[in-house]
């Protein structure tokens, strides 16, 4: 099946470096990514909309200037957190809608994740 | 008040038991609507699409009532194995692009 694969698993940075995320579909052409994050026991809140080719769309309250997002091919997009502080640590996904596969409805397959540290 | 609501648990129920969760909308436009599994510190993944019809696979059965703006997800002869987080997941676009996720309801099945 499809396979979204995420890279780093874990960062650890100091307070005030960025940080970049890859995001590849390995097996599937995404003209769309998707990028959340999710903090302890919370859900799911999306980020932003990567387009390959264009620019993102950020959804409201996300600053598109901290979090920097290229989509240059249909299989890879990155996220890049910059100047991180504390309280950007948290769990970011991306996500990738595979919408050639088996499943009629369109199925959404996530990344491993990235969990982010800033000391 | 939020676009997709669950309660959070947890459910914390006997290995072999039945379990149901639900999950309320408020969109009345919303056209998608899903099932996630989330193991901790993992990706969600795909557990079921919940059609209008509703729709059962093996164990598990999924309803859709458009009405009250709610879906369910009924677990039977539950398994340690099926312990995570489950997730509403709901669309307000034909396309499916843009997903709203609830919270996750915790599901904690023992011996």
């Amino acid at each position: 099946g499809a396979v979204v694969s995420q890279h780093p698993s874990w960062v650890i940075c100091k307070s005030g470096t960025s940080v970049k995320i890859e995001c590849r579909s390995l097996d599937f052409q995404a003209t769309t990514m998707f990028w959340y994050r999710q903090f302890p026991k919370q859900s799911l809140m999306l980020m932003a909309t990567s387009n390959e080719g264009s620019k993102a769309t950020y959804e409201q309250g996300v600053e598109k200037d901290k979090f920097l997002i290229n989509h240059a091919s249909l299989t890879l997009s990155t996220l890049t957190v910059t100047s991180a502080h504390p309280e950007d640590s948290s769990f970011y996904i991306c996500s990738a809608f595979d919408r050639e596969g088996i499943n009629p409805a369109g199925e959404l397959f996530f990344g491993e994740g990235s969990r982010l540290t800033v000391l | 008040r939020k676009e997709v609501e669950q309660d959070p648990g947890p459910f914390n129920v006997p290995e072999g038991a039945t379990v149901a969760f639900n999950c309320t909308y408020s969109n009345s436009a919303s056209q998608s609507f899903f099932w996630y599994r989330q193991d901790c510190r993992k990706e969600p993944k795909l557990l079921m699409s919940v059609y209008s019809s509703g729709n059962e696979d093996g164990r598990f059965t999924a309803q859709l009532n458009r009405a009250s703006q709610y879906i369910s997800l009924l677990i039977r002869d539950s398994k340690l194995s099926d312990s995570a987080t489950y997730l509403c997941v709901v669309t307000s676009t034909g396309t499916a692009s843009k997903l709203t996720f609830g919270t996750g309801t915790r599901l904690q099945v023992t011996l």
